[in-house]
């Protein structure tokens, strides 16, 4: 199965300054089409996950361009440039290049 | 808009069974691929299984491989999760959640339901 780790596992940010997560993969996420199906999700406290970034870059429907993702082949990073309230939350990357799906051991961010 | 509402959820012995379903609204499911997603209490996020947009195709954890089974109601927009065999790391909370089709994402998930594995 692909690992992804993902660094920090807590970020502590000050209301609008910028946190950024990092997520490394076990195997290239690269796929045999020419994808990378790395995506990143929000949980905030009591809540199911929702989707901000798909395909390393793309921000969801709806989703803040305070929030960007990077990266290319093993190695993705998710930053909000200036953090708010209602950021708080933990922060999960997945891969779906291939089965199993896995997901990141999450990264709690929180105000400072 | 998009809706998935799961249900079935609840206290079941180790070795016993439980069904879970989850009802959708907003979309057909003859047209989106469809996921398990199970989260332990206080822990991280689990991929479970996935039925493909045409049925044909499942796929699961190997952690459940040949105890749970993914299906689908497309008469009544239905996703059901048949849980046999259940052990104590079972017990989690399970989303459902919808394929984000052609990106090989997860882009909408439901409220979750509890199953608790204890005897």
């Amino acid at each position: 199965d692909i690992v992804l780790t993902q660094t920090p596992l807590s970020s502590p940010v000050a209301l609008g300054q910028p946190a950024s997560i990092s997520c490394r993969s076990s195997h290239s996420l690269v796929h045999s089409d020419g994808n990378t199906y790395l995506s990143w999700l929000q949980q905030r406290p009591g809540q199911p996950p929702r989707l901000l970034i798909y395909k390393i870059s793309n921000r969801f429907s709806g989703v803040p361009d305070t929030f960007s993702g990077s990266g290319a082949g093993t190695d993705f990073t998710l930053k909000i440039s200036r953090v708010e309230a209602e950021d708080v939350g933990v922060y999960y990357c997945m891969q779906a290049t291939e089965f199993p799906w896995t997901f990141g051991q999450g990264t709690k961010v929180e105000i400072k | 808009q998009v809706r998935l509402v799961e249900s079935g959820g609840g206290v079941v012995q180790p070795g016993r069974s439980l069904r879970l379903s989850c009802a959708t609204s907003g979309f057909s499911l003859r047209n989106y691929g469809m996921h398990w997603v199970r989260q332990a209490p206080g822990k991280g996020l689990e991929w479970v299984a996935k039925i493909s947009f045409g049925g044909a195709k499942k796929y699961y954890a190997e952690s459940v491989k040949g105890r749970f089974t993914i299906s689908r109601d497309i008469t009544n927009n239905t996703l059901h999760l048949q849980m046999n065999s259940l052990r104590d790391e079972d017990m989690a909370v399970y989303y459902c959640a919808r394929d984000f089709q052609g990106n090989w994402a997860i882009d909408y998930w439901g409220q979750g339901t509890l199953v608790i594995v204890s005897s």
